[in-house]
């Protein structure tokens, strides 16, 4: 099984705030790490699918980076804000397998 | 395109009964996963289909659960005897054959066992 870490399980920030989160993943096998943001009462949508060592990837206030020789990939979020508060999913994806998910990081962000 | 659609949104069985949960995956989308999620847990994996062909099934799935996807349109889980542990959120969701694509998920499936 697949053993996917994500730190930290939960964070509590105010509005404003800089945070970044990590996901540890095996690195063998590798073919890309999916990010997804997962809001209350909606569905898991995704941020980000990254692939090459080094890549970045920017959506707005999100961006993220990739180590795939180290297996780890960070998640930044500059000036939280409130509409911020989700949990952050990551799942690596190695060949010919589904995705398998980490138990994310909740962000709360406080006005 | 109106995206992944499950049913029911919620469903309350007694113990033992059997359910079963449907999924309409975004028309051209081969790829269709269920997932599993508890309280606190991340999405939990349990099957995913290739079109038609149910490729890969968790080893940590009991036999209560089947999934099918004739045609390789819609997709069924059904749940046999439910026991209170399979109370849980139901997610689906699909994506396109290619690797490195992401994955759409629908509302999910709340399923309550008393």
């Amino acid at each position: 099984i697949l053993n996917v870490e994500q730190s930290p399980q939960s964070l509590h920030v105010q509005e404003g705030d800089s945070t970044n989160f990590t996901c540890s993943f095996p690195s063998s096998n590798f073919y890309a790490l999916h990010w997804y943001r997962w809001e209350t009462a909606k569905s898991p949508e995704a941020l980000f699918v990254m692939t090459l060592n080094g890549d970045e990837k920017k959506k707005g206030r999100i961006s993220a980076t990739l180590n795939t020789k180290e297996g780890y990939s960070y998640l930044y979020i500059k000036g939280s804000q409130p509409e911020d508060s989700a949990t952050y999913l990551c799942a690596p994806e190695q060949a010919g397998t589904a995705l398998i998910f980490g138990k994310g990081t909740t962000l709360s962000v406080s006005s | 395109d109106t995206g992944v659609s499950q049913d029911p949104r919620h469903k309350i069985t007694k113990r033992g009964q059997n359910v079963t949960f449907r999924c309409d995956p975004i028309s051209e989308h081969n790829r269709l996963y269920w997932y599993r999620q508890t309280l606190g847990q991340g999405p939990e994996f349990l099957t995913y289909f290739q079109n038609e062909a149910q490729l890969e099934k968790s080893r940590l799935l009991s036999d209560r659960f089947s999934a099918e996807r004739p045609k390789g349109s819609f997709s069924t889980l059904e749940i046999q005897r439910t026991e209170q542990g399979d109370s849980a959120m139901y997610l689906c969701a699909s994506s396109s054959s290619s690797t490195n694509e992401k994955l759409f998920f629908g509302s999910g499936t709340q399923l309550s066992v008393l």
